[in-house]
This record gives C-alpha cells, sequence and structure tokens, in this order.
C-alpha cells in the first residue's frame, strides 16, 4: 500500500552542525509535501513545503529537497541549534497517515 | 488570530468513565480530525469529519465516538470502551480532505487514565 514512511527514528547533532532528515514516499503522483516540527507537549507545526514540479525549496535555515525518482525527500537544517530538536514528520497532500517522525536532539 | 483550540490541555480519567475532549478551530475550515499519538509513535488517525453531520472512522476508531454538529467543533469522545486510553490526542483541521495542502493542529490533550 501507499505510505510516507521517515527512514531513522532518532537523530542526534551537534550544536551547530547541520541535519539532515529523511523520508521516503510511494505513491509518485503524489504533488505536494510538507514537513512538521513537534516539540515536545505541542501539536505539529507547518515548517516548509514543496511541490513536485520543484526539486529543491530553502526556508530560513530549512532547505527541502525532492528526488522524484527515488521518491525521496530531505529536511536540512543548517547550524542546528537546542531550539530544532524535536519530533519532524513528513506528509503527503490529502493523505491522512503520518510517519513515526525523526526525533532530533541537538547536543550543546 | 484564527486558530484550531483543544481543551483541557491535561485531563484525568477513573477507569469506566467516558470523557469528552474539545475541539474548536475558526479557520473555516470544512475538514477536521482526531489523532492519537503514543510515546515514541507517529500519529494514528481516529475520526475525521468533511462536513458538518459527517465523519469517517480512521485505523483506531474503536472505543471512540465523534459528533460534528457545527462547522468550527468536532468533539472527541473517549469511552469507557477504550481498553488503553492514556495517550496525547491531536485535533487538526483542513480546507478539505483530499486535496488540502497541509493541516492545522491544536496544541494537543493529554489524557491519563488513573
Amino acid at each position: 500500500g501507499e505510505s510516507v514512511g521517515l527512514h531513522l527514528p532518532t537523530l542526534s547533532v551537534q550544536e551547530g552542525d547541520n541535519s539532515i532528515i529523511n523520508c521516503a514516499y510511494s505513491n509518485s503522483a503524489s504533488d505536494y509535501f510538507i514537513w512538521y516540527k513537534q516539540e515536545s507537549g505541542k501539536g505539529p507545526q507547518f515548517i516548509i513545503d514543496i511541490r513536485s514540479n520543484m526539486d529543491k525549496r530553502q526556508g530560513q535555515r530549512v532547505t527541502v529537497l525532492l528526488n522524484k525518482t527515488v521518491k525521496h525527500l530531505s529536511l536540512q537544517i543548517a547550524a542546528t541549534q537546542p531550539g530544532d530538536s524535536a519530533v519532524y514528520f513528513c506528509a503527503e497532500r490529502g493523505k491522512l497517515i503520518f510517519g513515526q517522525g525523526t526525533e532530533l536532539s541537538v547536543k550543546p | 488570530d484564527g486558530g484550531i483550540t483543544q481543551s483541557p490541555k491535561y485531563l484525568f480519567r477513573k477507569e469506566g468513565q467516558n470523557v469528552t475532549l474539545s475541539c474548536e478551530q475558526n479557520l473555516n475550515h470544512d475538514a477536521m480530525y482526531w489523532y492519537r499519538q503514543d510515546p515514541g509513535q507517529g500519529l494514528r488517525l481516529i475520526y475525521y469529519s468533511q462536513i458538518v453531520n459527517d465523519f469517517q472512522k480512521g485505523d483506531i476508531a474503536e472505543g471512540y465516538s465523534v459528533s460534528r454538529e457545527k462547522k468550527e467543533s468536532f468533539p472527541l469522545t473517549v469511552t469507557s470502551a477504550q481498553k488503553n486510553p492514556t495517550a496525547f490526542y491531536l485535533c487538526a483541521s483542513s480546507t478539505y480532505v483530499r486535496t488540502n495542502y497541509g493541516y492545522t493542529f491544536g496544541s494537543g490533550t493529554r489524557l491519563t487514565v488513573v
């Protein structure tokens, strides 16, 4: 069946390093993807999105890359800060399911 | 400001009791959702509603009930039939179900059975 999933459940990085969080999807017809950030005890919040006609989209310190050939997207966080510690989810437009998420821990 | 509000933030329930979690949105969204999140787990869909007076079961609807009498409100009742209700509950809304460009989430309700 169709699914959206993340590769690794946890990621630990040093403060100031770059972080890369990966996500795979199975529906080649998916046309829009979203990344959410969920801090402890809070609801997920929108970070950045990307349409399938784009390969890359940049925000403030975040970049999302989309590789439609291998059905993979990644979220890159530059100069990771302690405030980036959270669980990150990817999602597809119109899909009601979310993957497990990747928990990012930032070491000072 | 437009948004989605869940209440209460923390809720304690005795065994055998029903409890109702509130979710209200003023975003004029047609679709609303309830998700359950357990520690270290992703979001699991309980129920969703596309329009007023209509709702569908998600993956884990057993032991839960919902109503959608108003566009703005989508309360979730956790019944005594739900054997393991302790969890973090998230409500969300979107413009539509299948063609939406993302969800707006509430801040969650943490339910604990005592």
